[in-house]
């Protein structure tokens, strides 16, 4: 079993829907991440929290809305998505975000995502 | 893009088998990471590492890195049909100060009874 809890394991959504993805970590991690996953590609960051506080959004389209309401939950807004979106979202915590914590990451096993 | 490469893509072998995999990347690090994703679930970390290292053992695990040629290796010693998974290579660099994990392309092992 993963120690970082991903809900829905599978989402269907319309594209004028709104929806939410949530993720929660109990290992007192300081630094959580969204990560977007094509079929038979590796994951690709979306977003570093670190503190509660968004730190890297990689040029990621406005329609995905992260928010970190306390150190242990991260969720992922969603709204007007479009088919290309359709994926494996994955979540993953770390004890620090700092560049030279050399800290490993702990993934969920992922939302699956399918747009319609 | 800063997406770092592996090879094979993909890796057939029979139980007992040593399995290698190649990772090579584009940038300057300060760690490299190895996971593991099984169908349908997330990655699991298996190693992690530092610049300044060159080789580092987990159990049947042995990763080898060469900061000069940008290249990583992984050694799955005396394979099990369990070791059947994606694996990828992940660099931990940039200058956001901030963790930021590039995955390679990843290598698909089978292992086979």
């Amino acid at each position: 079993d993963t120690e970082v809890t991903q809900t829905p394991k599978h989402l269907v959504m319309g594209m004028t829907n709104k929806k939410s993805l949530k993720c929660e970590q109990h290992m007192g991690h300081r630094a959580m991440y969204w990560y977007k996953q094509k079929a038979k590609k590796p994951p690709e960051l979306m977003f570093v929290y670190s503190y509660e506080k968004l730190s890297i959004n990689e040029s990621v389209p406005s329609r995905f809305s992260p928010e970190c309401p306390n150190s242990s939950l991260l969720n992922l807004h969603l709204h007007a998505l479009q088919p290309e979106d359709s994926a494996l979202y994955l979540c993953a915590s770390s004890q620090e975000a700092k560049l030279h914590s050399n800290q490993p990451q702990h993934f969920g096993d992922g939302t699956r995502l399918s747009i319609l | 893009s800063q997406q770092g490469e592996e090879d094979p893509q993909a890796l057939s072998i029979q139980e007992g088998e040593n399995a290698t995999m190649n990772c090579s990347y584009k940038t300057s690090i300060n760690n490299l990471q190895w996971y593991r994703q099984n169908s349908g679930r997330g990655l699991v970390h298996l190693i992690l590492i530092r610049s300044n290292e060159r080789e580092k053992h987990s159990g049947r695990l042995r990763v080898t890195l060469d900061t000069s040629k940008k290249s990583s290796s992984l050694l799955i010693t005396a394979s099990r049909a369990a070791d059947t998974a994606s694996y990828f290579c992940a660099t931990d660099g940039g200058n956001t100060g901030f963790q930021k994990l590039v995955f390679g392309t990843g290598t698909r092992l089978l292992v086979s009874p």
